[in-house]
Order: C-alpha cells, then structure tokens, then sequence
C-alpha cells in the first residue's frame, strides 16, 4: 500500500511551459518535504512544508501544503532544462518516533 | 561543512560475496536512515538507527541484510551473499531529530 501518491509519475515539457505536480495521501502528515534527485545523485531538499494551507517559494518553484496536510503541490513557472530530475515529495508522520514516508517520485523532464 | 558521506560510490561484486557500504551522518546528527532505489523507482525505506539501536527494520529483507550504528564511527549496511537483485543504489541519510532529513549522495552496488 502507498500511503504517498505522486503524479503524474512521468511529465515532458518544452522549456518556458508551467506545471504541477502533486503529492497526495489519506493520511494526515506532521509536515512534508519536497526533494529534487538528478541522476547519479542522491536527493536534496528543496523545501519543508509544515503548516496546513502553507506557501512557499523558491525562486520559478511554488510549494503548498493542503489545508488538512494530507497533500501538497509544487509548481513551476517556465520551466528550464535545470529543472530536469525526479521530485520525490516526503511526509513525516508521528508515531512512536518521527518516521519519514517518501512518495514514487514525479520525473520531469524539460527539452530545450 | 561536510554532509552526510557515503563511501563507496560505486561497487562491484560477484555473485556470493559480501557487501559493505558505509555512511557518516552529518556532524551532530544521531538518526540515520538507510534507503534503497531500483533505477526509474523511488526510494524504498529500509532501516532507521540511532546510535547503537535499531528504532525500525521493517524494510529490512528477512535474510542476508543487517544494519548497525555503532557508538563511535559510521553506519554500516552489510549484504552477505549477495545476489543480482541486489543491484541497486544505496542512500543514507541523517537527521537531528528524526524530522527533516538529508541524503548522503549514494552508493552504486552492480552484482555481476
């Protein structure tokens, strides 16, 4: 069972294009992180999402949480060839310790 | 400044033998995390230590798999016997608290 849902699971855009992703679950997490992987490297963190109905933006990139944090949203605005990789959404949910759950992952791809 | 470090990058075994992979968590950080990604995946959760306690294995497979965070040096995943599915990359990861994680930048174990 996955208790983290990404989609799409595979997107190719031209640069200049906007898109979203989404990271959805019905379970209720404590917060929520998004992590860029390009191939070859392991993820970094692009952002920790902690407060439902909470924005945030990194540059092109536009994060919300949902406002009963079970789902989240990131978005970006004309999209570059850098931002090429797989974004891998995480949600932290409390049980006897903090434990981290990552979603399959949403591979994006931007051809010049 | 240094971050989580995982050595080797890349390994390679025959069918049968052992693997080891090794993992220091960034300065400070006491939880580390192993996780494992097949290519076009995401990441499977493994295993969750904190020194000298394994908090949670569940992702750990039965047989040939063990993990220890020892009081004093790195983490170790240990694979005895191993097998082609075995293939993969290996990522660690370490936290403060158990919250927001960070990744180490993976090693690559091809069985041949």
């Amino acid at each position: 069972t996955q208790l983290l849902e990404q989609s799409p699971q595979f997107l190719s855009i031209q640069e200049g294009e906007n898109l979203t992703v989404y990271c959805n679950s019905s379970s209720v997490f404590s917060s929520l992180q998004w992590y860029r992987q390009e191939p070859g490297e392991g993820p970094v963190l692009l952002v920790t999402v902690v407060t439902g109905g909470e924005v945030k933006k990194l540059k092109r990139l536009t994060f919300q949480f949902g406002d009963a944090r079970k789902d989240s949203s990131l978005h970006i605005t004309a999209a570059q060839p850098g931002d090429t990789g797989l974004y891998l959404c995480a949600g932290e949910r409390k049980t006897s310790y903090d434990k981290v759950i990552f979603g399959p992952g949403t591979s994006l791809s931007v051809i010049p | 400044n240094a971050g989580v470090m995982q050595n080797p990058r890349h390994l390679v075994r025959r069918r049968g033998q052992e693997a080891r992979l090794r993992c220091s968590p960034m300065k400070g950080h006491s939880h580390v995390y192993w996780y494992r990604q097949l290519p076009e995946e995401g990441l499977k959760f493994m295993v969750y230590l904190q020194k000298e306690n394994i908090i949670d294995e569940s992702g750990m497979p039965k047989e040939r798999f063990s993990a220890e965070f020892p009081k004093e040096g790195p983490s170790i995943l240990r694979i005895q016997q191993v097998v082609r599915g075995d293939s993969a990359a290996y990522f660690c990861a370490s936290s403060l608290r158990g919250n927001t994680i960070y990744f180490g930048e993976g090693s690559w174990l091809t069985v041949v």
